[in-house]
Parts: structure tokens; sequence; C-alpha cells
């Protein structure tokens, strides 16, 4: 079975400070994973997906990932915080043989101080 | 057009009340999805629509109806809901349900709340 844990209910940063959020799976086969954004009482938007190919992600507004699958890790980075960048992260992992069923983590809620 | 809309925003239903969900896409994606969002957890799948044809209920209360008149158009009926069905609930649709690439766009969700 497929899982995702992300560590960290709410990380806190400083505006201007690297943003580091930690994602981890389990998949038994190979995984496509996801991270989406989600501000207060709205639907979620996509950031960024791995699927196949280069392991360094790039995503909107400025964030990135990185695929790592000797630690199973698809951890998020943004080298500069911004006060806009306060919401819910959700990473997210489907299969490549059922690729409907996202399966999300519990969420990580950043927090940015000015 | 990238975008999946819903309606209404906000509902408040009472326990014997029947209501619907509305959510629509012009994206020509050919999967939708319906979720359940409870405060503070992630989304929870609820139905797969592939083709307009029902490919994966997860179990789902029949209080709960979904159905897709068409590409569309995605609707979820809801009757004699419980104090504890009150969540947001979110729509979503892809380009194909088993798609190497399939991206899930959101739609911005309707908070329901049961009396």
């Amino acid at each position: 079975a497929q899982s995702v844990t992300q560590l960290g209910s709410h990380v806190s940063v400083s505006e201007g400070a690297l943003v580091l959020l930690r994602c981890n799976y389990s998949s038994s086969v190979p995984p496509y994973l996801f991270w989406y954004v989600q501000y207060p009482n709205q639907g979620l938007q996509l950031l960024l997906k791995y699927t196949t190919g280069a392991t360094l992600v790039k995503g909107i507004n400025g964030f990135e990932a990185e695929f790592k699958k000797s630690e199973t890790s698809f951890h998020l980075t943004k080298p500069s915080a911004h006060m806009s960048d306060a919401a819910e992260y959700l990473c997210a992992v489907s299969r490549m043989d059922s690729s409907y069923k996202l399966i999300f983590g519990s969420g990580t809620r950043l927090l940015v101080r000015p | 057009d990238t975008e999946v809309t819903q309606t209404p925003k906000h509902l408040v239903m009472g326990m014997t009340n029947k209501k619907s969900l509305k959510c629509e896409q012009h994206m020509g994606h050919r999967a939708m999805y319906w979720y359940k969002q409870k405060a503070k957890k992630p989304p929870e799948l609820m139905f797969v629509y592939s083709y307009e044809k029902l490919s994966i209920n997860e179990s789902v209360p029949s209080r709960f109806s979904p159905e897709c008149p068409n590409s569309s158009l995605l609707n979820l009926h809801l009757h004699a809901l419980q104090p504890e069905d009150s969540a947001l609930y979110l729509c979503a649709s892809s380009q194909e349900r088993l798609a190497v690439n399939n991206e899930q766009f959101f739609g911005p969700g309707t908070r329901l709340t049961v009396l």
C-alpha cells in the first residue's frame, strides 16, 4: 500500500529565509509525486509534480522539489520565503498502474513571520 | 480555460433537506472526482467518474449520490445528511483516469454545514 508522511504539521520561517517542507513516501511501485498548496477555504493548486525523468522538479512561485529514491523522499524547498507563501502544503503520491487515486499526506501549515 | 468551478460556495442545510452541489469544467477532461475534506485533514476521495461513468465509489454512504450528466458537469446530490458530514467538498478533474501525467485540477470547494 502507498502512503505519504509529512514531518511537521507546522513550520514557521522568517520572511526571506529558506523554506523546507518534508515529504516521505512509501510505494511498492514507482510513484508519481505531487505537491499542492491550499489557501484558507480554497481548493488545491498544483505546485509541481514528479512523474519520470529529471529528479529535480521546478514548480510555480519559486518552489522546487527533488525526488530521492534512495531516501524515498520528495522534499519541497524555496530559497526565500514570502509572506504570501503562508498556506497549507500537501504532498501526494499516486501509482503508475492506477493513477487516478491521490494519497495525500496530513499536510504542513507554513507560517511566515515578518 | 483551466478552471474548475463549483457552486454554491457555501451551503447550510438541515438533516431532512435535499440539496445538490455542482461542478463544471471546460478543459475537455474525461475524469472527474469528488473529495471530502474535514478541517485540518487532507482530502479524502469519494467518487471517480471516467467518461461519464462511475468507476470508483470509495464506500460512501448512500445519502451522497453522484451524477455526471455530461463530460463537463458533475453533481453531488445530498439527502438526509448528518452533522458529521459538514466539510469542504472539493471537485477535481483530469485528462483521463489512467493517464501517465494525471494532474488533477481542483475547484475552490463548497463549504457544507449540516445542522
